[in-house]
């Protein structure tokens, strides 16, 4: 069974560039997947960031207005996001997940998550 | 970008009875919603794709039906382990793919 975990910094300085790994074990991370960011503010729902695909198709979404940059190392079987000029509304917990293809015209779905990471923007 | 809109914000249900919690797209998604549950401290966990399909591992009493706009997530009979929040989600319309903004099951 896939199992996705989260690191990197927990605080990170206004203005500065929120980075964070998802390591994937159980399994290659190739194949029907896209391999998702989604972020919770605190109390609030659920953010889709955006995702990548194994050719390095991307997808974002607009509202982050350009800042998220996604990337996938096959070699070391994870993915990372990279958000820039960060201010306090971007606190939140930032899960990574992977989203399972129907090629055959099913909705894609997400069918696994990390348990989240917490990163605060504050100096 | 397709708004979900989810209600009640908040369900008060004992244990037994049935929930009821709907989900309206802004816009037509056809099949491509899927419900979600997430306990406190916990990620999401996959319920229902495709509007009506049960993921595996997900007990009979949690179905799903519905499409286009109009969405509902039933609960036959609430167990103790079912009070959480549920949130739906599209990916019809890209960009972006969207949730709704959750229905909180309480006791």
């Amino acid at each position: 069974q896939v199992q996705l975990q989260e690191s990197g910094p927990g605080l990170v300085k206004p203005s500065g560039t929120l980075s964070l790994t998802c390591a994937v074990s159980g399994g290659p991370i190739s194949g029907s997947f896209w391999w998702s960011w989604v972020r919770q503010s605190p109390g609030k729902g659920l953010e889709w960031i955006g995702e990548i695909y194994e050719s390095g198709n991307t997808k974002y979404n607009p509202s982050l207005k350009g800042r998220a940059t996604i990337s996938l190392d096959k070699t070391e079987n994870q993915f990372s996001l990279k958000m820039s000029s960060v201010t306090a509304a971007d606190t939140a917990l930032y899960y990574c997940a992977r989203v399972f293809i129907q090629w055959g015209g099913g909705s894609d779905y997400f069918d696994s998550w990390g348990q989240g990471t917490l990163v605060t923007v504050s100096s | 970008d397709i708004l979900l809109t989810q209600s009640p914000a908040t369900l008060s249900l004992s244990p037994g009875e049935r929930a009821a919690l709907s989900c309206r797209a802004s816009q037509s998604v056809s099949h491509f919603l899927s419900w979600y549950q997430q306990k406190p401290g916990q990620a999401p966990r996959l319920l229902i794709y495709d509007a009506s399909k049960r993921a595996t591992g997900i007990p009979a009493r949690f179905s799903g039906s519905g499409s286009g706009t109009d969405f509902t997530l039933t609960i036959s009979s609430l167990e103790p382990e079912d009070f959480a929040v549920y949130y739906c989600h599209q990916r019809s319309n890209w960009p972006p793919w969207t949730f709704g903004q959750g229905t909180k099951v309480e006791i």
